[in-house]
């Protein structure tokens, strides 16, 4: 049981195009979902917590206009990177909270 | 200060030995700690919690808690190269988690 998913596993995209990443809990109901980005050989940074039904609660330092997290139902959250840029490359992860915090499998996101 | 520290190693170990891996963390309030295995270019995967309570054993994996010196250790019995990954300390504040650095832990033949 616990198992999220996550949608896409990588992806390349032009600079100055958006790109969105969906989680989801596939059997249970999130009503909390984190999102994480993680450079190489550093640890998980939280960039923002996600609330169904409410705006998202982001970090320090975390441009909430340009990292747009919607979390419309139970088992759906979404991270789009607005008007990406290389700098934005990096591993996105998310995770929600069921008998301890389980992970989607990542997405590698390259901005080119 | 950082909120919560890991070594970063490597840690190396022959195979069939102990790993010990430790994490320190600030807040002596956390009353929740996980410990994850992540595999380069992967997520991470769970191993285990403990709470503030007590110990946790679950197969080769052991972790333990010093409320008074703040830090938590995970023990990995009988080490296999299988194991050879970076081991996250996380520990709970409110409702999220805050990562340590990782150890990387490299089990040799």
């Amino acid at each position: 049981g616990a198992v999220v998913s996550q949608h896409p596993s990588w992806v390349i995209c032009k600079s100055g195009t958006s790109v969105k990443i969906e989680c989801r809990s596939l059997d249970f109901q999130a009503t909390t979902m984190f999102w994480y980005r993680q450079f190489p050989k550093q640890s998980l940074m939280l960039m923002a917590t996600s609330n169904e039904g409410s705006k998202a609660t982001y970090e320090q330092g975390v441009e909430k206009d340009k990292f747009l997290i919607n979390h419309a139902s139970l088992t759906l959250s979404t991270l789009t990177v607005t008007s990406a840029h290389p700098e934005d490359s990096s591993f996105y992860i998310c995770s929600a909270s069921a008998n301890g915090y389980t992970f989607g499998s990542g997405t590698r996101l390259t901005v080119v | 200060q950082k909120e919560v520290e890991q070594n970063s190693g490597p840690l190396s170990v022959p195979e069939g030995a102990i790993a010990s891996l430790n994490c320190t963390y600030s807040d002596r309030g956390s009353q929740s700690f996980f410990w994850y295995r992540q595999y380069s270019g992967k997520s991470p995967e769970l191993i285990m919690f403990i709470y503030s309570n007590g110990d946790k054993e679950d197969g080769r994996f052991t972790a333990q808690l010093n409320k008074a010196s703040q830090y938590v250790s995970l023990l990995i019995r009988d080490s296999q190269p299988s194991d050879s990954a970076t081991y996250l300390c996380a520990v709970k504040v409110t409702d999220k988690l805050i990562f340590g650095t990782g150890t990387r832990l490299q089990v040799f033949p």
